[in-house]
């Protein structure tokens, strides 16, 4: 069964503290790793795909990568407008499927 | 350009009762389908559909129906309404495969009582 279990459940950050969010999966084998921002009464936002280990990508404050076992999503300089609930999700090969994990909530204060 | 469009953002139902909550995208997506969150438990798959007339069962599809006439609209409806079915519903589409991500609609927040 595919699983995806994130960490920490919730993070506080002072403005331009920098840290890392991390999911890690189990998948029978992975077609993409998808990165998700959801603001409170809102849906989720696409950010990123993933699709090998080894591969980066990035948007503004926020670098994502990709290992067999585990993602990290980096917030270098975060901002208080970078408080969200980050949600990751796997996708298995033949599958049009997402799971998700439960989120990390982050509040960045000023 | 709407994107993924919810009906209603709000709906309070009594125990037994039987509604459809819609969803409509116009991005011309193959794919699209339900997800219910709860506290807790994060997103959860009800339903989903690979294209016009195809459907199939996702995590959690107790209680719900679904069906997709057309590409555009993938309405979810509740048979009989039970107080465990109180939630956050959202929709989501994607072309196939989900390269460019796949798009959620802003909820529909249903409480039964």
């Amino acid at each position: 069964e595919d699983q995806v279990t994130q960490s920490p459940e919730a993070l506080r950050l002072q403005e331009g503290e920098s840290s890392s969010l991390n999911c890690s999966y189990t998948v029978s084998g992975l077609r993409g790793l998808f990165w998700y921002r959801q603001d409170p009464g809102k849906g989720p936002e696409f950010l990123f795909t993933l699709y090998s280990a080894g591969e980066e990508k990035e948007k503004e404050r926020l670098k994502a990568t990709l290992t067999k076992k585990e993602s990290f999503l980096h917030i270098t300089a975060p901002k208080p407008e970078d408080s969200a609930t980050y949600l990751c999700a796997v996708q298995a090969l033949g599958s049009e499927k997402l799971v998700f994990g439960k989120g990390t909530k982050l509040t960045v204060n000023p | 350009n709407a994107g993924v469009t919810q009906t209603p953002k709000f709906q309070v139902l009594k125990t037994g009762q039987s509604m459809t909550l819609q969803c409509a995208q116009d991005m011309n997506h193959e794919y699209m389908s339900w997800y219910r969150q709860d506290p807790g438990m994060g997103l959860r798959l009800i339903h989903y559909s690979v294209g016009a007339g195809i459907t199939d069962q996702g995590e959690v599809p107790n209680g719900y129906n679904v069906s997709r006439s057309t590409t555009e609209d993938f309405p979810l409806r509740l048979l009989s309404a039970a107080p465990s079915q109180t939630s956050v519903y959202f929709c989501a589409s994607s072309f196939r495969g989900g390269t460019y991500g796949y798009t959620f609609g802003s909820g529909t927040r249903l409480t039964v009582v």
